[in-house]
């Protein structure tokens, strides 16, 4: 069983679209990171939260603690946002749970 | 902005040979980590330190896998005699409390 679950797996969208990816997790967290993967590899961490909301230019992240999910959304989406998107927990200990994340792919 | 680094960014290996990862963490974090990342899976916790002991650490962090700040800056991952399936991106992070920051990663490949 997967601890932490990502929709959709891959998301393709044309420039400027609104983008929205779900994260869900099935038990109890003390916090969640959103991270983005480039094709070369590199993790950047985007967003950590624990409650409501975080807007970070135009990237914005939710969570909701009581119903288990977090999502990330992108405004006015740009060929350079394409990347793989990462939701990660912390189960209440230290180490990170990653989610299996979401590949985006933004189309001029 | 203080970043956290990591050399070298793509490490060759024969299977058997030892290996040392190294990553210089940001300089007031407490709180080391390493991950790896199969190529197409994803991203899995092998170990965390903190106070120059091991905190955490997953089933993957066998007996063939040690880790070490043999000085202020650094922090280092060992793998004794790799095997195969050691192929990965292996990725350090480092916090001060609780956000953590990824280094960009070294791709380890054993042959």
């Amino acid at each position: 069983k997967n601890e932490v679950e990502q929709s959709p797996q891959n998301l393709t969208a044309q420039e400027g679209e609104f983008i929205t990816i779900n994260c869900s997790y099935s038990v109890g967290i003390s916090a969640l990171h959103w991270l983005q993967q480039h094709p070369g590899g590199g993790i950047v961490s985007l967003f950590m939260l624990s409650s409501g909301k975080k807007k970070h230019g135009r990237l914005i992240a939710t969570i909701n603690i009581q119903e288990k999910h977090s999502s990330l959304h992108i405004t006015a989406s740009h060929p350079r946002d394409s990347a793989v998107y990462i939701c990660a927990v912390y189960l209440g200990n230290e180490k990170l749970t990653f989610g299996t994340g979401t590949r985006l792919t933004i189309i001029p | 902005e203080p970043e956290v680094t990591q050399t070298p960014s793509h490490q060759v290996t024969q299977m058997g040979q030892e290996v040392i990862l190294r990553c210089v963490p940001i300089s007031n974090h407490l709180y080391f980590y390493w991950y790896r990342q199969i190529l197409g899976q994803k991203v899995e916790f092998l170990v965390s330190f903190y106070n120059n002991e091991i905190s955490e650490k997953s089933e993957i962090f066998d007996d063939q896998f040690s880790v070490e700040r043999p000085d202020g800056s650094n922090f280092t991952l060992k793998i004794r005699s790799t095997k195969l399936e050691d192929s990965a991106m292996y990725f350090c992070a480092s916090s001060a409390f609780d956000e953590q920051f990824f280094g960009p990663g070294t791709r380890l490949t054993v042959l």
